[in-house]
């Protein structure tokens, strides 16, 4: 399979405690995103990366949040001392730098207890 | 087939009718336009897309409509099929990295 992975798929933790969740994008792909969707909404714009340069966030994207990209590839978003505000499915998306098309992956359901 | 106003959140239609979902978008200077599928518990999986120097883009079964004059894009699906029950949502992107998303229509196909 050669499209976006993300893990895990499902989280279910106790609100204080600290997540990561990681993506690995479609293998050509310079740029990663994130985003954020709640039940009944579209998915919201957290940041994005084009290789390890993280060049946009979100007023979303609190302190508690912070995504890295260290190689330029797979990425991590860990969002400390969870609130259950925070459940939500977390998106991770992949593209060309040169073309506006986003491939998404399957999502990691965050459940906050 | 039916039509369904601006921000209505569902759509019900007859298998094998067509099916029009309809989205307003919010920034005139956005020249990028896609729709999306998105089936429950899954990711979105792009359908088609639409640059704003045209007005009409086909795909298989599906045709986007983009009228800028209105900020107005619509996603036409032609013989609806019960695979293509999901929610459906357009997204605009202005030359930025990030797409800003639609409230989105729940597309149901009765057989």
């Amino acid at each position: 399979d050669t499209g976006v992975s993300q893990n895990p798929r499902h989280k279910i933790t106790k609100r204080g405690q600290n997540v990561t969740f990681r993506c690995d994008p479609i293998s050509e792909h310079n740029r990663l995103y994130w985003y954020r969707q709640t039940l009944g909404q579209g998915p919201e714009f957290l940041t994005y990366f084009q290789n390890e340069a993280q060049l946009e966030k979100s007023r979303l994207l609190s302190d508690r949040f912070s995504a890295e990209r260290p190689k330029g590839s797979f990425s991590t978003l860990e969002i400390q001392r969870t609130e259950q505000g925070d459940s939500a499915m977390y998106l991770c998306a992949s593209s060309f730098p040169t073309a506006d098309t986003q491939y998404f992956g399957p999502g990691t359901r965050l459940t906050v207890l | 087939g039916e039509s369904v106003g601006l921000h209505l959140p569902t759509l019900s239609v007859q298998e094998g009718d067509n099916s029009i979902i309809n989205c307003a978008y919010s920034n005139s200077a956005s020249d990028y336009f896609i729709w999306y599928k998105q089936e429950s518990g899954k990711g979105p999986q792009f359908i088609i897309d639409i640059r704003s120097n045209m007005d009409k883009r086909q795909g298989q079964r599906v045709t986007v409509l983009l009228n800028k004059t209105v900020k107005h894009l619509s996603l036409q699906i032609a013989a609806t099929q019960p695979g293509d029950s999901a929610v459906y949502f357009c997204a605009e992107n202005n030359r930025g990295g990030k797409l800003i998303f639609g409230q989105g229509t729940e597309l149901s196909v009765k057989p």
